[in-house]
């Protein structure tokens, strides 16, 4: 079945690293996705990740993917407190499944 | 990146009637739409996936009497939420599908809340 797990909170200081972690089930995903959703608003694609690859940076933001494991990670570099929201990773099979999201708060 | 739009943004409605939800995709024409439905603290659960021109496929314990999907064009879907009942009070997330990689841009989302 299609499971996709988060921890539920992250507290950080500003300035930090903070990392993200996500496990999933679905070996067949080709795609993996991280999403930023602010209070009451939609979803902001971050970044993704295609299936066949073990890392991607993109400026702040690193995404490891560890494939044998199932496991997913988005580390935020130089954390600032406008990055305070709820983190969703998501997979892609023949359609997109969420996980159960990561509340960050980072603060001063 | 591509636009998509939620008409409207919030409503409040009286328990028994019904409620129109709009999604477009502004500068891009989208085959294929989403609905997502989110309650607080939740993650996103999909409701059903539509594809214009066609019947919506609806994701397993979803009525698809109650929520009815209609994607008229390539630009426009709409969810409307039959006979409302304080239970169906959610935030709503539509997104569609464009480009060559599939990528799936999202509204920004309806808050119903039935009184």
């Amino acid at each position: 079945g299609e499971d996709v797990e988060q921890s539920l909170f992250l507290s950080v200081r500003e300035g930090d690293s903070s990392v993200i972690n996500c496990t999933y089930t679905d070996s067949s995903s080709t795609y993996l996705y991280w999403y930023k959703q602010e209070p009451g608003a939609g979803l902001q694609l971050l970044t993704y990740i295609f299936s066949n690859m073990d890392m991607k940076q993109d400026q702040r933001l690193t995404v490891l993917l560890n494939k044998k494991d199932k496991h997913l990670s988005l580390r935020i570099a130089d954390t600032q407190t406008g990055d305070s929201a709820i983190y969703f990773c998501a997979e892609r099979t023949d359609k997109l499944i969420f996980g159960t999201g990561t509340r960050l708060q980072v603060f001063p | 990146g591509a636009v998509v739009s939620q008409h409207p943004s919030w409503v409040i409605c009286k328990s028994g009637t019904s409620v129109k939800i709009e999604c477009r995709s502004l500068d891009f024409q989208a085959t294929t739409m989403f609905w997502y439905r989110q309650f607080p603290k939740q993650s996103l659960m999909l409701m059903a996936t539509s594809n214009e021109g066609s019947k919506a496929t609806y994701e397993q314990g979803v009525e698809k009497d109650k929520f009815l999907i209609n994607h008229a064009s390539l630009t426009l879907s709409t969810l409307t939420v039959t006979s409302a009942h304080p239970e169906d009070s959610s935030f709503y997330i539509c997104s569609a599908i464009a480009g060559e990689l599939n990528e799936q841009f999202f509204g920004p989302g309806t808050r119903l809340t039935v009184l």
